[in-house]
């Protein structure tokens, strides 16, 4: 199952405009991790925030976790049409029924369009 | 360095046939995973792997898919027979490190093989 989902589902802006999109999830994480997919490509890692961290930036990249609400935010400022993807939130946990090995569990993604 | 490489990008098949997918990690990542991403959604881990050994297989359909890494390096998933709805991509990823509560977790991934099934 998906632990975290993200919202909203899609999201367009004109470029220039920030992009907001949120993550909620279910359990304890170690840190929690965005990630950016271009159609047809694969998932590439942008931005890791720890438990124990509020806020971090990361250039245009602002992310914010809030582990009593158990949700996380990621800010894409001055948006570009190259910022045209989808973003995954992933949740970084000790999975218990495989010993102690660390895995990440992907939300369902906003599709973010940047119109020029 | 090289990334994660995985081939073939596309393949197209009819129901019921076999079809394997090759993953060559990142050297020295010792932890490879194997990602079904049905359109629309995010990935769902099929299978990890910490060196040559599995370290959870729970949600992979054992009764039609398969994986093995023998030497511990790359990798490769098996679908036989296949079923209509196991069109999806197939994403690898690997770590450096995936185990107790250090370290970060941080992914790399594959392009990624787009599997058709008619």
């Amino acid at each position: 199952s998906q632990q975290g989902e993200e919202d909203p589902q899609a999201l367009s802006i004109q470029e220039g405009e920030n992009a907001t999109m949120n993550c909620s999830y279910k359990t304890s994480i170690n840190n929690l991790q965005w990630y950016r997919q271009n159609s047809g490509r694969g998932l590439v890692h942008l931005i890791l925030i720890r438990s124990n961290e509020r806020e971090k930036h990361s250039g245009r990249l602002r992310v914010t976790l809030d582990t009593s609400k158990k949700s996380s935010s990621l800010l894409i400022t001055a948006s570009r049409a190259a910022d045209t993807a989808s973003y995954f939130c992933a949740t970084d946990v000790l999975s218990f029924s495989s010993g102690s090995a660390r895995q990440l569990t992907f939300g369902s993604g906003t599709q973010l369009t940047v119109l020029p | 360095e090289a990334g994660v490489a995985q081939s073939p990008r596309y393949k197209i098949i009819e129901k019921r046939q076999s079809v394997a997918f090759w993953c060559n990690p990142i050297s020295g990542h010792a932890t490879l995973y194997w990602y079904q991403q049905i359109l629309g959604q995010g990935p769902k881990l099929l299978i990890q792997f910490q060196n040559n050994g599995v370290v959870d297989d729970s949600q992979l359909p054992k009764d039609r898919f398969s994986a093995e890494r023998l030497k511990g390096v790359d990798s490769t998933l098996k679908i036989q027979p296949a079923k209509l709805e196991d069109s999806a991509v197939y994403l690898c990823a690997s770590s450096y490190r995936t185990s107790g509560l250090t370290g970060y977790n941080e992914q790399f991934f594959g392009p990624g093989t787009r599997l058709t099934v008619l």
